[in-house]
């Protein structure tokens, strides 16, 4: 059975800060999936990483993926407050698009 | 190009009814996926349906149902409505119908609130 684990559960950092936020899983999975869900709202895509090694780099965030360690990370770099959100990370099984969630993430950034 | 709509976006049933929820992916997206949300369980996959088949059901009990049209408008149903069945309801749209796809990307509509009394 597939399990993905997020740490922390709960972030609270100043703003300028750098942190990352870890997901590790338990089966091998060729892609995995970060995402960005504000209170009340759905889910929206940040990144999809699909080999190992891959790095991707969108504003103050950064998404790698290490396939073999079993191991994606969230880098936040100089956060701002309007990166307060809950994140997570999914990883698909081998047939379709099923997803299996981390517990997520919630980042506070304070000022 | 217009996103994943969801609808009603919010539905309040009392316990032992029954529900359907409507998902109408991006166009030219033939998968569809569920998820249910909620505070004490997390986000956990119901079911996927590709080209009008059920490719994947996670582990729900019979209660959960769904259904894909050939348009490819997705709608799930859960009968005799228990006070857990209480959570946000997702689905998501892909491209993606299997191997040698190139595109992976998974959209999620707005969500379906569903409260049960």
């Amino acid at each position: 059975e597939l399990k993905v684990e997020q740490n922390p559960l709960f972030l609270s950092m100043q703003e300028g800060k750098n942190y990352t936020i870890y997901c590790n899983y338990s089966t091998t999975s060729d892609r995995l999936y970060w995402y960005r869900q504000d209170p009340g709202k759905s889910l929206e895509s940040l990144f999809v990483l699909l080999s190992n090694g891959a790095v991707k780099q969108e504003g103050r965030l950064m998404a790698s993926l290490d396939t073999k360690a079993r191991l994606s990370t969230l880098h936040i770099t100089a956060a701002v407050h309007d990166l307060s959100a809950t994140y997570f990370c999914a990883v698909p099984h081998n047939a379709g698009n099923m997803l299996t969630f981390g517990g997520g993430t919630r980042l506070m950034v304070k000022p | 190009k217009a996103g994943v709509t969801q609808t009603p976006r919010y539905l309040i049933k009392t316990r032992g009814q029954q529900v359907t929820l409507s998902c109408s992916p991006i166009s030219g997206h033939r998968s569809v996926s569920w998820y249910q949300q909620t505070p004490g369980q997390g986000l956990q996959f119901l079911f996927e349906y590709f080209s009008e088949t059920q490719r994947n059901k996670g582990n729900f009990p019979g209660r959960f149902s769904g259904r894909q049209f050939s348009n490819s408008r997705s709608e799930m149903n859960v009968s005799t409505l228990e006070l857990g069945d209480s959570a946000l309801y997702l689905c998501a749209s892909s491209l993606w119908g299997g191997r040698g796809s190139t595109s992976y990307e998974q959209y999620f509509g707005p969500g379906t609130r569903l409260t049960v009394t």
